[in-house]
C-alpha cells in the first residue's frame, strides 16, 4: 500500500456519460497530481492541486475537470466521454516535487 | 518544454546487465527520476540524481551527467520479476508543479 488511495480501481461506462474518480493523498502530502496513462502511451500530466488551490495543468481536456478539497482528497471529473477517453487514471502526491511521486493504483475506466 | 528520449524496447537474458538510457533537453534542471511500471500498476519509485555522478541501490544503480543532459539505469543480476516498463522523468524548475515522464523502456526477461 503506497499510501494514495484511488476508487474506484475499475468503472465501465456508455459514451457521453460523466464520472469521478477519487484519490486520497499520502497522509501529509499537500500536492495532488492526475496523470492519464493510454494503452502503451506513455504518462501524460493532467492537473496538479497543491493545498486546495491548482497549481499547473498540462493537456487536460475541457471535458475534463478536477478539484482539491479541504480535506485534501482529490477528485477528477471526466464528462462527455468518448471511446479514445479509456485509460488507466493515475492520482499521485507528494510532499515537494522534488521527493519525487508517490502513484496510487489507479482507476481503469473503460467507455463502451 | 522537454524533450525526453529513452528506448522502446529492450531485451536481456536472466542474469544478465541491461542499461537503460535517457537523454533530455530542459532547462532549469532539477532533479531525474526512474520509476519502475509492471503492466496494469502504478509507477513505484526507484531512483533520484539531482548531482553528477551514480548512485547504487542494489541491483539497481543510475548515472546522471547533467553537462550532457544524460542519464542512465543500470540494472544487475536481472531476474524475470524485472519485467517491466522503465520511466524517465524529469523534474524542472521551467515545468514547476509537474514531472515530464518519458515513454518508458519495456524490459524483456528471458530464461
Amino acid at each position: 500500500d503506497s499510501g494514495v488511495t484511488q476508487t474506484p480501481k475499475h468503472l465501465i461506462t456508455a459514451t457521453g456519460q460523466r464520472v469521478t474518480l477519487r484519490c486520497s493523498p499520502r497522509s501529509g502530502d499537500l500536492s495532488v497530481y492526475w496523470y492519464q496513462q493510454s494503452l502503451d502511451q506513455g504518462l501524460q500530466f493532467l492537473i496538479q492541486y497543491y493545498n486546495g488551490e491548482e497549481r499547473a495543468k498540462g493537456n487536460i481536456l475541457e471535458r475534463f475537470s478536477a478539484q482539491q478539497f479541504p480535506d485534501l482528497h482529490s477528485e477528477l471529473n471526466l464528462s462527455s466521454l468518448e471511446l479514445g477517453d479509456s485509460a488507466l487514471y493515475f492520482c499521485a502526491s507528494s510532499p515537494r516535487q522534488e521527493y519525487g511521486y508517490t502513484f496510487g493504483s489507479g482507476t481503469r475506466l473503460t467507455v463502451v | 518544454g522537454q524533450n525526453i528520449d529513452q528506448p522502446t524496447e529492450m531485451t536481456a537474458t536472466e542474469g544478465a546487465i541491461v542499461q537503460i538510457n535517457c537523454t533530455y533537453q530542459t532547462s532549469g534542471f532539477n532533479g531525474l527520476f526512474w520509476y519502475q511500471q509492471h503492466a496494469g500498476e502504478a509507477p513505484t519509485f526507484l531512483s533520484y540524481n539531482v548531482l553528477d555522478g551514480l548512485e547504487e541501490k542494489g541491483r539497481f544503480s543510475s548515472f546522471l551527467s547533467r553537462s550532457k543532459g544524460y542519464s542512465y539505469l543500470l540494472l544487475k543480476e536481472l531476474q524475470m520479476k524485472d519485467s517491466a516498463s522503465y520511466l524517465c522523468a524529469v523534474f524542472s524548475t521551467d515545468s514547476w508543479g509537474k514531472f515530464q515522464f518519458g515513454a518508458g523502456t519495456q524490459v524483456v526477461v528471458t530464461p
